[in-house]
């Protein structure tokens, strides 16, 4: 299987911060990485698909970068609705795994 | 709009069975590969099993294989996830998602949109 390991687990900043959270795979999975917002008592939702894709309707604040086995995701500048926590997923071969997440707070 | 409604969850006694159901409408379901990923409470996503839009193939994290079975009707817009010989451990939030692409190899797309999810209890 393919391990994902994401970090940090937890981050606090301030509005207007720019935050970076980072994911690495256990082998090359090119670019078959997504990431997704899970806000408190809600489903995920997808925001970058393919490692640096912003979804339709998505928010330019975030954006991904990355190939092979280490990836970024990026919020440009941190808003009150950006609480939520991150997960990074790869879907280069089964069974998709995720990353272990990041809670991001407001400072 | 593209809508994904979970139900069948419940209380069940270790070793009980249990089937969830996630009715599909806004999109062409027999397009589209679909998942079911859960979440323990407190933690993390853990992708379960995936099935092809055609059904041809499936794939279950080792997790559950062998105790769960995917399965879907197209004509009913309907995916379904048995759930068999139950342990605390696989109590969770259970999502279903839908593939954004369509794919010959399934698990080759993210997921969007999730549904809201269906809560299992796995508990004597």
């Amino acid at each position: 299987d393919i391990q994902m390991t994401q970090s940090p687990s937890s981050l606090s900043a301030s509005v207007g911060d720019r935050i970076t959270i980072t994911c690495q795979a256990s082998q090359d999975i090119t670019n078959y990485l997504n990431w997704y917002q899970q806000r408190p008592g809600k489903a995920p939702k997808l925001l970058i698909f393919d490692a640096s894709n912003l979804e339709t309707g998505v928010s330019s604040r975030f954006s991904g970068s990355g190939s092979g086995t280490h990836f970024t995701f990026t919020i440009s500048s941190l808003q009150p609705e950006d609480i939520a926590t991150y997960y990074c997923q790869q879907f280069d071969n089964l069974p998709l795994t995720f990353g272990g997440g990041t809670r991001v707070e407001i400072k | 709009e593209v809508q994904l409604v979970e139900s069948g969850g419940g209380l069940v006694q270790p070793g009980g069975s249990l089937r969830l159901s996630c009715k599909a409408s806004g999109f062409t379901f027999d397009r589209y590969a679909m998942h079911w990923v859960r979440q323990a409470p407190g933690r993390g996503l853990e992708w379960v099993s995936g099935i092809r839009y055609d059904s041809y193939s499936t794939g279950f994290a080792d997790s559950v294989m062998g105790r769960f079975a995917i399965s879907r009707d197209n004509a009913k817009n309907s995916l379904y996830l048995e759930m068999n010989s139950l342990r605390p451990e696989d109590t969770a939030l259970y999502y279903c998602a839908k593939a954004t692409r369509s794919h010959y190899d399934f698990w080759r797309s993210p997921l969007d949109p999730w549904g809201q999810g269906v809560l299992v209890i796995v508990s004597s």
